[in-house]
């Protein structure tokens, strides 16, 4: 069976600083992948995906992800964070041919003003 | 439309009381979801309907009676509930549940429910 690892449980950033969140996948075959932010008392929101071809995804507000292949990877990035990017983030995977999203256990940003 | 509506917004039940919950989309989806999201965890997959049938039960208690009436109709019907079934419920859509683009999830703003 498929799992996803989401390496950062809990990170504490200032305003400004860079963000990377790391999320590793095990799953031989072909993916899709996701991220999605869930903001205090919100739904989950997709923030980008990846199906095929430039493995450069960027999505809303300002975040990008990177899918290595080889290292079974997808880390979320974004250069600056502000105060308002303060939410839990969960990578999620699906492999090809199956129904069931696979989630990460999650990495509850907090950013301080 | 791009959106799952999700009713109630919020659930308090006894432990013998029937209720139910309901979600609906009009995006012309055939693949729709049950998760489970408790404080602070991954939501969990409970039921996967595809084209009106029930795809993919994760062996959840019998106590938890998912129904797809139509295409952009999920109801899952509850009854002698546990306080530990206390949590957000969570519906989603997609496409047609296969990979590429038609297997992306839309996820709706979910039901609390409080078992008491």
């Amino acid at each position: 069976a498929q799992s996803v690892s989401q390496h950062n449980h809990h990170v504490i950033l200032s305003e400004a600083a860079s963000l990377e969140l790391g999320c590793n996948y095990s799953y031989g075959g072909t993916v899709n992948l996701f991220w999605y932010v869930q903001y205090p008392g919100q739904h989950l929101q997709l923030l980008l995906k990846y199906f095929s071809g430039d493995p450069l995804v960027k999505g809303i507000k300002g975040f990008e992800a990177e899918f290595i292949k080889s290292k079974f990877s997808f880390n979320l990035r974004k250069p600056s964070v502000q105060w308002s990017d303060t939410a839990e983030y969960f990578c999620a995977v699906i492999p090809w041919g199956y129904q069931k999203v696979t989630f990460g256990i999650g990495t509850k940003l907090q950013v301080i003003p | 439309d791009t959106e799952v509506t999700q009713t109630p917004k919020h659930l308090v039940m006894g432990m013998t009381n029937k209720k139910s919950l309901k979600c609906e989309q009009h995006m012309g989806h055939r693949a729709m979801y049950w998760y489970k999201q408790k404080a602070k965890k991954p939501p969990e997959l409970m039921f996967v309907y595809s084209y009106e049938k029930l795809s993919i039960n994760e062996s959840v208690p019998s106590r938890f009676s998912p129904e797809c009436p139509n295409s952009s109709l999920l109801n899952l019907h509850l009854h002698a509930l546990q306080p530990e079934d206390s949590a957000l419920y969570l519906c989603a859509s997609s496409q047609d549940g296969t990979s590429g683009a038609l297997g992306e999830q839309f996820f709706g703003p979910g039901t609390r429910l409080t078992v008491l």
